[in-house]
């Protein structure tokens, strides 16, 4: 299947920008997709962008996508310790049906 | 607007016991999913419904696993016998009629003994 490839870890002091890349091989996908996890708990939505656009900004959160390189990015401004979990970047591709493909995630911690 | 609901949170079976789980999605959400996520990984689809009809199932292994959305609501994902390497996190999600986006429940967390 396609894959979706994250760094697996990511220390950021508290105040700093925090930048949590991906990569994606599907020239298919049609949305992108940012997840965040806390521990013991379900997967919550972020954000989301559509394959067409190149950056969408929510608050703290912007979302890069440079199509041409299948690479995928979320910068989390004034990282906070209550932003660390894991981030999943997750592709939805044209050939998958409505299956998201997620990455194996990337443990953001944040230290004061 | 209540989120995914998901029961039992957590579940602790021997294995070859059965075990169930119960998926309430967001209400007007005619899609619902459930995804398995092994520890350290992410989520995989196992099956897929729009309203009662499992139009996605191929990752969903049938020799053990079954699953049922009678009403085109709430759905039930079932393993029969369970097995050791069946322990993982069993996460329902659901989305709405040309959604884009799924929300996700918080998960069942099963260890199997």
């Amino acid at each position: 299947g396609e894959d979706v490839e994250q760094s697996l870890f990511l220390s950021v002091r508290e105040g700093d920008s925090s930048v949590i890349n991906c990569t994606y091989t599907d020239s298919s996908s049609t949305y992108l997709y940012w997840y965040k996890q806390e521990p013991g708990a379900g997967l919550q939505l972020l954000t989301y962008i559509f394959s067409n656009m190149d950056m969408k900004q929510d608050q703290r959160l912007t979302v890069l996508l440079n199509k041409k390189d299948k690479h995928l990015s979320l910068r989390i401004a004034d990282t906070q310790t209550g932003d660390s979990a894991i981030y999943f970047c997750a592709e939805r591709g044209s050939n998958s049906g409505y299956a998201l493909n997620f990455g194996k995630g990337t443990s953001l911690l944040v230290t004061p | 607007e209540a989120g995914v609901v998901q029961s039992p949170r957590y579940k602790i079976i021997e294995k070859k016991q059965p075990v169930a789980f119960w998926c309430n999605p967001i209400s007007g959400h005619n899609t619902l999913y459930w995804y398995l996520q092994n520890l350290g990984q992410g989520p995989e689809l196992l099956i897929r419904y729009e309203n009662e009809e499992a139009v996605d199932d191929s990752q969903l292994p049938k020799d053990r696993f079954s699953a049922e959305r009678l009403k085109g609501v709430d759905s039930t994902l079932k393993i029969q016998p369970a097995e050791l390497g069946d322990s993982a996190v069993y996460l329902c999600a659901s989305s709405s009629p040309g959604g884009n986006t799924q929300y996700f429940g918080p998960g069942t967390r099963l260890t199997v003994l």
